[in-house]
């Protein structure tokens, strides 16, 4: 059973158009949940991390929220260059186990 | 700090060859994790260290993948015998306890 589910797989939105990616976990002991931001050709580049429900961290257009089973990465007018693969990850001892992602396309 | 190091950068070999990936970790981080990437997959976790000691080596897929970790600035991840189907990105990512994991850049492995 997969640990980490992220939702939707792909998601294309127009400049300006406000969404939100979900990010559902299983782990009974989460130590950690982070989110990624993946372009082609690269490393996984950190976001953000978040340690407890009712959690909140903003980076510019980014807002990610955390719950007892899921997390939202909300994104608020978007712009072309917030097209990405967006990961996120759960620590439940030492390890980082992360979702398959989802591909986010902004057009101009 | 340059940041975690990964070579080679691109990596094609003929099916049957040993293939070595080299990671050197961000100075001062006490855990190092491989991964490995494909589409049809996503970021699998195949094995992660803390102090220079593997913990969980439970995503290594086969015997033809082994990992080591002889310091704290370098780390391999060899698979001998290569095949066609281990083609994939391999990432290396460090951290320090329980603070964010930092990538490097990745090796594109293609075996033909």
């Amino acid at each position: 059973e997969d640990q980490v589910t992220q939702s939707p797989e792909a998601l294309r939105l127009q400049e300006g158009e406000s969404s939100s990616l979900n990010c559902s976990y299983t782990v009974s002991g989460l130590r950690g949940l982070f989110w990624y931001r993946q372009d082609p050709g690269k490393g996984p580049e950190f976001l953000f991390t978040l340690y407890s429900a009712g959690e909140e961290k903003e980076k510019e257009r980014l807002k990610a929220t955390l719950t007892k089973k899921e997390s939202f990465l909300h994104i608020t007018a978007p712009k072309p260059e917030d097209s990405a693969t967006y990961l996120c990850a759960v620590q439940e001892n030492n390890d980082m186990r992360f979702g398959a992602g989802t591909r986010l396309t902004v057009k101009p | 700090d340059a940041g975690v190091i990964q070579s080679p950068r691109h990596e094609v070999t003929e099916m049957g060859q040993e293939v070595t990936l080299r990671c050197k970790p961000i100075s001062g981080h006490n855990s190092l994790f491989w991964y490995r990437q494909t589409m049809m997959r996503g970021l699998e976790l195949l094995i992660y260290f803390n102090n220079n000691v593997p913990i969980d080596d439970s995503g290594m897929p086969e015997d033809r993948f082994s990992a080591k970790m002889p310091n704290a600035s370098f780390s391999t991840l060899k698979i001998q015998p290569s095949e066609p189907r281990d083609s994939a990105v391999y990432f290396c990512a460090s951290r320090d306890s329980n603070t964010e994991a930092f990538f490097g850049q990745g090796t594109r492995l293609t075996v033909v």
